[in-house]
This record gives C-alpha cells, sequence and structure tokens, in this order.
C-alpha cells in the first residue's frame, strides 16, 4: 500500500523477553518519528530520524530502547528487557522532510502487550 | 517542557449539535496541528494553524488559534456520527510534535 506500514499489529510478549517492531514509512519520505500512546493518553515523542541518522532520542524513555533505520527507509525499534509498563500502542510516522509543518502520516501501530 | 491541555476530556452529544474542544498551553507555539484519531487507526491530520488569530474552515470544522499564539480551539457544527473519534492537538518542533491527552466525541444518531 501507499501509506505508513507497520508490523506486526499485535505483540504480546512475556516480561523480560526482547521485541522488535519494525515501520515501513511512505517512500520518498525522509524523516521517520515513532511515537507511543498509552491507554487515554496522546502519542509521546519517542525518537525521529532524518534518513538513517538519529537527529532527536530524546524521549527514549531509558537504554533499554533503541531505534535504528540503516538504509534510510525502514525503521526497527528495539525494546530490551521488556516491562509492563512498556504495554501501549506504538506509532510510526513519516513525512517528506522534518520540517515543521510538513504532514505527518502515521501507521496504524503495534500493540504491544507485556504480561 | 511545552505542556498542551485538551479540554474537556469527553464528550457525547446528538447528531446535530454544534460542540466546541479546547487546546491550552502556557507556552507559545509557532504552529499547532488538529489530528482525528479513529479506534486501531494512526492520528490524522486535519489543519495546521501558524499564525495568532488565524481561523481555518474545513468544512463544518472551524479551527481558531489564539492571538496569543498559546491555544486553540475546534468547533464541529451540526455534528455527524462520522465526527466520532478523539481529537488531538500538538505542537512542537522540528520532527518532535508534543500531543495533548486529546477529546474523546462520540456523536450518537
Amino acid at each position: 500500500g501507499a501509506g505508513v506500514s507497520q508490523t506486526p499489529s499485535n505483540k504480546v510478549t512475556e516480561k523480560g523477553k526482547y521485541v522488535e517492531l519494525r515501520c515501513d514509512p511512505i517512500s520518498g519520505h525522509t524523516a521517520l518519528y515513532w511515537y507511543r500512546q498509552s491507554l487515554g493518553q496522546g502519542p509521546e515523542f519517542l525518537i525521529y530520524f532524518q534518513g538513517t541518522g538519529a537527529a532527536d532520542d530524546s524521549g527514549l524513555p531509558n537504554d533499554r530502547f533503541f531505534a535504528v533505520r540503516p538504509e534510510g527507509s525502514v525503521s526497527t525499534l528495539k525494546i530490551q528487557r521488556t516491562e509492563r509498563g512498556d504495554s501501549a500502542v506504538y506509532l510510526c510516522a513519516s513525512s517528506l522532510t522534518e520540517v515543521l509543518n510538513t504532514e505527518a502520516f502515521f501507521g496504524q501501530g503495534t500493540r504491544l502487550t507485556v504480561v | 517542557t511545552q505542556l498542551l491541555e485538551q479540554s474537556p476530556q469527553f464528550l457525547s452529544i446528538q447528531e446535530g449539535e454544534n460542540l466546541t474542544v479546547y487546546c491550552n498551553s502556557s507556552s507559545v507555539f509557532s504552529s499547532l496541528q488538529w489530528y482525528r484519531q479513529e479506534p486501531g487507526e494512526g492520528p490524522v491530520l486535519l489543519v495546521t494553524v501558524v499564525t495568532g488569530g488565524e481561523v481555518k474552515k474545513l468544512k463544518r470544522l472551524t479551527f481558531q488559534f489564539g492571538d496569543a499564539r498559546k491555544d486553540s480551539s475546534l468547533h464541529i457544527t451540526a455534528a455527524q456520527p462520522g465526527d466520532t473519534g478523539l481529537y488531538l492537538c500538538a505542537g512542537g518542533t522540528w520532527g518532535k510534535l508534543q500531543f495533548g491527552a486529546g477529546t474523546q466525541v462520540v456523536v450518537t444518531p
């Protein structure tokens, strides 16, 4: 499809396990963003990439969270030693550039449940 | 940290009624965006307001940016069931949008 694609759509994992969440942005979009949305809250910024580099990772909650975008397209968000508090919907978005007010298109999200 | 507070948290109205939701901050934003999010979907951009005092209309939706660029409102005229969703405001800097908690709007036939 032409939109942002996130896989898997749902992920249930046991506490302490490692998970990877994948984001396929819209073709040609150089900026890619990860957000986390907890129940009843708005999305919370985690990290954004301009090309292959992480331009701002100040939203990553701790060193268990890491994200990569090795070829400037697909991105993977990696969470080590998952905790129940990591349960949330992880949203990915992409835009043509990172310039403010450039429209960002969101994927449907990956619902992560840590049991 | 710039905080965006949205009110009310929840709004339930009948089809045909009007509604207004608010987005307030103690900080000045260079621009604010409004999104609508439906269950199981990501947010979808409705509008971006940039100039203090600006009013933008999108069919039955009217968006206003406060003169001081610290607040914004969204007014829906003659709401329809299709307007049901979570309305989010967001502002920030390059690549790093900060969202409010949203207003859940339910329009019943």
